[in-house]
């Protein structure tokens, strides 16, 4: 069974800090997505990144594809309150197929 | 407006009672697919479907059937719904970008089986 573990699973910080997330696995992806997921909505996608060693900024987020393809990092700079959510990645397999991490619930106090 | 629907958004039934909650997307998308989410596990692929008529197991497809006769919908059937199957489900369409499939969500069905 092939596993994308992400870590942290819980995050509480203030605002103006900053934080990473992480997503690791014994396994190689075809592409690496991240998403944001509010209460009582669906997720939404922030960005996917396919070609490893690959770097993507999104305002204050910045995404990076490890060179392996293996494993992949989220750094939020001077978190906000509205950065408040889950944040999950997901890691395509084969066509069509992907697998989430468990996600990071993200709390950023003012 | 782009957006995938799902209905119903709540449900609430009882061991063994078939239901079917649907799914539709008005992006003309070739991909649709259909997952769980429980505290601590993420989100799990339930099925996907490429195209009309072409369907597949994701990670956890025991105890659901899916059909793709229409692009737009994609249907998630419970012939004999167990407690165990008590979650909040999506279904997503997606176009291909490259060698990803980016997943546009629907609002999410909470069930609920007593």
């Amino acid at each position: 069974t092939q596993l994308l573990e992400q870590s942290p699973q819980f995050l509480s910080i203030q605002e103006g800090e900053n934080l990473t997330v992480y997503c690791n696995s014994s396994s190689v992806f075809s592409s690496l997505q991240w998403y944001r997921q509010e209460p009582g909505e669906g997720p939404v996608l922030l960005v996917t990144v396919v070609t490893g060693g690959e770097v993507k900024k999104l305002k204050r987020l910045t995404f990076q594809f490890g060179d392996a393809r293996k494993d992949s990092s989220l750094h939020i700079t001077a978190a906000q309150p509205g950065d408040t959510g889950l944040y999950l990645c997901a890691g395509g397999i084969s066509r069509g197929k992907l697998i989430f991490g468990q996600g990071t619930e993200l709390s950023v106090k003012p | 407006e782009a957006q995938v629907t799902q209905n119903p958004r709540y449900l609430i039934t009882v061991t063994g009672k078939k239901l079917t909650v649907t799914c539709s997307q008005n992006m003309n998308h070739e991909y649709m697919s259909w997952y769980r989410q429980d505290p601590g596990l993420g989100l799990r692929q339930i099925y996907y479907s490429m195209n009309v008529e072409v369907t597949d197991k994701g990670d956890v497809p025991e105890g659901y059937k899916v059909s793709r006769k229409e692009k737009r919908n994609f249907p998630l059937i419970l012939e004999s719904p167990s407690p165990n199957q008590t979650s909040l489900y999506f279904c997503a369409s997606s176009q291909r970008a490259g060698r990803a499939y980016e997943q546009y969500f629907g609002p999410g069905t909470r069930l609920t089986v007593t």
